[in-house]
C-alpha cells in the first residue's frame, strides 16, 4: 500500500487529454511538499517528468502539464501520442516517515 | 553530461550478503544527495535510503532498517549499498539517483537486478 494513491490504470485514444491524480494527506502533500511526477518507458529507468508541482525539465513538451492542491496533485497530458503509453509515478516526501521519500503505486497509461 | 553507472547486483542466496555501488560522473557529486530506488519486478517505486551531501544525514526505510548501510566516498564520487540478511522481498531492480534534500530525482542510473533465491 503506497503512501500517494494513484490510479492504477488509465487510457485514451490518440489526441485526446488524460489526468493522473495523486492523492496524499496533510504530512505529506498537504504539509507543503512539493510532487514531482516520472515516466517509466517498458524496461528502461524511470525520468523526471516534472519537478515542484508544475515545471517541466527541458526537453519535455508542454503537452505534459502539472498541478498541486490541498493533499491532492495531478499530471495532465494533452494531445495524447503513443509515445505516451508508460508507467507514471507521483513522488513526495512525508515528514511522520522516516524514510521521507514517498512515491505513489504508479498509473499505466495505455494509448487506445 | 551526468552518468550514474550501478554495479554489484546479482543472485545471492537468502540471509546472503552483496554489495551495491554506483559510479558518478559529470557533475560536482558531493553537492547532491543520493538515493538508492529499488523496483519490484512488476511492482512500483520505493526509496530504499538516502545520504546527504556530506554523509552526515542517513534515512532508511522501515522495510530495511537494520539490515542495509548507505554510504559515500565523495573522493572517488561513488555511492554504495551494503546489503545484508536479503531476503527474498528484497528482490528488485536497484538503481541510485541523485536530488537535493525534500526535492526531485533528476537523474537515475541504469539499474542493477538483485535477485534473492535459494
Amino acid at each position: 500500500q503506497s503512501v500517494l494513491t494513484q490510479p492504477p490504470s488509465v487510457s485514451g485514444a490518440p489526441g485526446q487529454r488524460v489526468t493522473i491524480s495523486c492523492t496524499g494527506s496533510s504530512s505529506n502533500i498537504g504539509a507543503g511538499y512539493d510532487v514531482h511526477w516520472y515516466q517509466q518507458l517498458p524496461g528502461t529507468a524511470p525520468k523526471l517528468l516534472m519537478f515542484g508541482n508544475s515545471n517541466r525539465p527541458s526537453g519535455v513538451p508542454d503537452r505534459f502539464s502539472g498541478s498541486k492542491s490541498g493533499t491532492s496533485a495531478s499530471l495532465a497530458i494533452t494531445g495524447l501520442q503513443a509515445e505516451d503509453e508508460a508507467d507514471y509515478y507521483c513522488q513526495s516526501y512525508d515528514g511522520s516517515l522516516s524514510g521521507y521519500v514517498v512515491f505513489g503505486g504508479g498509473t499505466k497509461l495505455t494509448v487506445l | 553530461q551526468v552518468q550514474l553507472v550501478e554495479s554489484g547486483g546479482g543472485l545471492v542466496k537468502p540471509g546472503g550478503s552483496l554489495r551495491l555501488s554506483c559510479a558518478a560522473s559529470g557533475f560536482t557529486f558531493s553537492d547532491y544527495y543520493m538515493s538508492w530506488i529499488r523496483q519490484a519486478p512488476g511492482k512500483g517505486l520505493e526509496c530504499v535510503s538516502h545520504i546527504s551531501s556530506s554523509g552526515s544525514t542517513i534515512n532508511y526505510a522501515d522495510s530495511v532498517k537494520g539490515r542495509f548501510t548507505i554510504y559515500r566516498d565523495n573522493a572517488k564520487k561513488s555511492l554504495y549499498l551494503q546489503m545484508n540478511s536479503l531476503r527474498a522481498e528484497d528482490t528488485a531492480v536497484y538503481y541510485c539517483a541523485r536530488s537535493q534534500w525534500g526535492s526531485d530525482f533528476d537523474y537515475w542510473g541504469q539499474g542493477t537486478l538483485v535477485t534473492v533465491s535459494s
